[in-house]
């Protein structure tokens, strides 16, 4: 299944299968990208982070890709699991920010058996 | 990996009492720490910054006399809620960057939230 955008808060997937999670993001000037993963009521989680010198960037089961001419930015996650299901944010941040992140609206991800 | 706390988890208070959320980094000292602000189903909202030995940034939109915050040592930050009332009633969440050898745009660790509901 494929989230697009920020139009389909929901995402909804068979266990074993591939997900992809999209975000667009707005300031041109960011250069530094995290996903993070949250359950409910707890605090984001970092999963994988992608400087703006770099296309791609593999973790466990997981992979970020960074389109910086479009200003789009997805997460793969490989072999979805139930433990998978949560909400997954996007954030941006710039340089000269000072760490000051930006958060995408979030895709909840629905893992079914 | 570094670890960040907060203190309360839940806290429920009555209207136009004054609450303190403590967030504290464990294993790292933190020079700058952030609160964000998070209705249900929806994103992290940035309240402010605060920097440790210096008085908070807050963003616009943000009463810095409602939401006070004291960065008092490299380790804690604390947000008080004062006068609270039920539309304060939010998860409160903290991060804490660790600039330790690192660029300024690096890794936040979050703590796990607090739940304040105001009666």
């Amino acid at each position: 299944g494929e989230s697009v955008g920020l139009h389909l808060p929901t995402l909804s997937v068979q266990e074993g299968d591939n997900s992809i999670i999209n975000c667009a993001y707005s300031n041109s000037a960011s250069d530094y990208f995290i996903w993070y993963k949250q359950e409910s009521g707890k605090g984001p989680q970092f999963i994988i982070d992608i400087r703006s010198n770099m296309d791609k960037r593999q973790g466990q089961r997981v992979t970020v890709l960074l389109n910086k001419t479009v200003k789009h930015l997805s997460l793969q996650i490989a072999a979805t699991q139930p433990g998978d299901s949560a909400v997954y944010f996007c954030a941006e941040t710039a340089t000269d920010s000072w760490g000051k992140l930006q958060f995408g609206a979030g895709t909840q991800v629905v893992v079914t058996p | 990996g570094a670890v960040v706390s907060q203190h309360p988890s839940r806290v429920i208070c009555k209207s136009g009492t004054s609450v303190k959320i403590e967030c504290r980094s464990l294993d790292f000292q933190a020079t700058t720490m952030f609160w964000y602000r998070q209705f249900p189903k929806k994103s992290l909202m940035l309240m402010a910054t605060s920097n440790e030995g210096s008085k908070a940034t807050y963003e616009q939109g943000v009463e810095k006399d409602k939401f006070l915050i004291n960065h008092a040592s490299l380790t804690l930050s604390t947000l008080t809620v004062t006068s609270a009332h039920p539309e304060d009633s939010s998860f409160y969440i903290c991060s804490a960057r660790d600039l330790e050898g690192r660029q300024v745009a690096d890794t936040q660790y979050f703590g796990p939230g607090t739940r304040l509901t105001v009666l």
